[in-house]
């Protein structure tokens, strides 16, 4: 079955711009979270979403906003970008939201590279 | 709060066994999990441990000690494919808190 699709893989941003990342989960999957990696902070968890209800966030600005739709498709926004938010953002899928089993972890799409210039 | 370490970076060679400490505090604790991603790529699962002890799965071991809040990632054989990073992640209360990875260099 296909997995993790994030679209746009790649994308240039100017500062104060805002922009939109896209998930589909794998079939069947109803958590998608969505977590910022850069190279000294590592994977910092942003939020997510299971049946179209935000279960958890973590510890990021207003600026950082999401939502999941009936299909399980989830979109993230970021607004008023900064230099900072330049970063890999990844999108992960599971059967069910946390506490997960091994059988129900997490699996991760390739990514979208945004870089704020 | 949340702190999971992790060495930075390591080095060994081919062939050699490697182990991978990880170290964590954190608010309720459901798992602890591994991944591995190489670079430019997805992180992909590696194991996940609830109970304390030592899950073998080939040529990777993972270990879990509950009340010392330390986890090791054992890699045997290694390979030059085994080069990537390393992510230690802790599931709290209902949610996924990783470590900043540990880098892994393989050489000949």
């Amino acid at each position: 079955k296909a997995g993790v699709t994030q679209t746009p893989r790649y994308l240039i941003k100017t500062r104060g711009q805002q922009v939109t990342l896209s998930c589909s989960p794998i079939s069947g999957h109803r958590s998608v979270s969505w977590y910022q990696q850069t190279p000294g902070q590592g994977l910092q968890f942003l939020f997510e979403y299971f049946s179209e209800t935000q279960r958890n966030k973590g510890n990021f600005p207003g600026r950082f906003s999401g939502r999941q739709f009936s299909n399980s498709r989830s979109e993230m926004n970021v607004s008023t970008l900064e230099l900072g938010d330049s970063a890999l953002y990844l999108c992960a899928s599971s059967l069910v939201s946390s506490p997960r089993q091994s059988g129900n972890t997490i699996y991760f799409g390739e990514g979208s590279w945004l870089t704020v210039v | 709060g949340q702190n999971i370490d992790q060495p930075t970076e390591m080095t060994a060679t081919e062939g050699a066994i490697v182990q991978i400490n990880c170290t964590y505090q954190t608010s309720g604790f459901n798992g602890l999990f591994w991944y591995q991603q190489h670079a430019g790529e997805a992180p992909t699962f590696l194991s996940y441990n609830v109970l304390d002890g030592l899950e073998e799965k080939g040529r990777f071991s993972s270990f879990l000690s509950r009340s010392k809040g330390y986890s090791y990632l054992l890699l045997k054989e290694l390979q030059m494919k085994d080069s990537a990073s390393y992510l230690c992640a802790v599931e709290g209360f209902q949610k996924l808190v990783f470590g900043t990875g540990t880098r892994l260099l393989v050489s000949p």
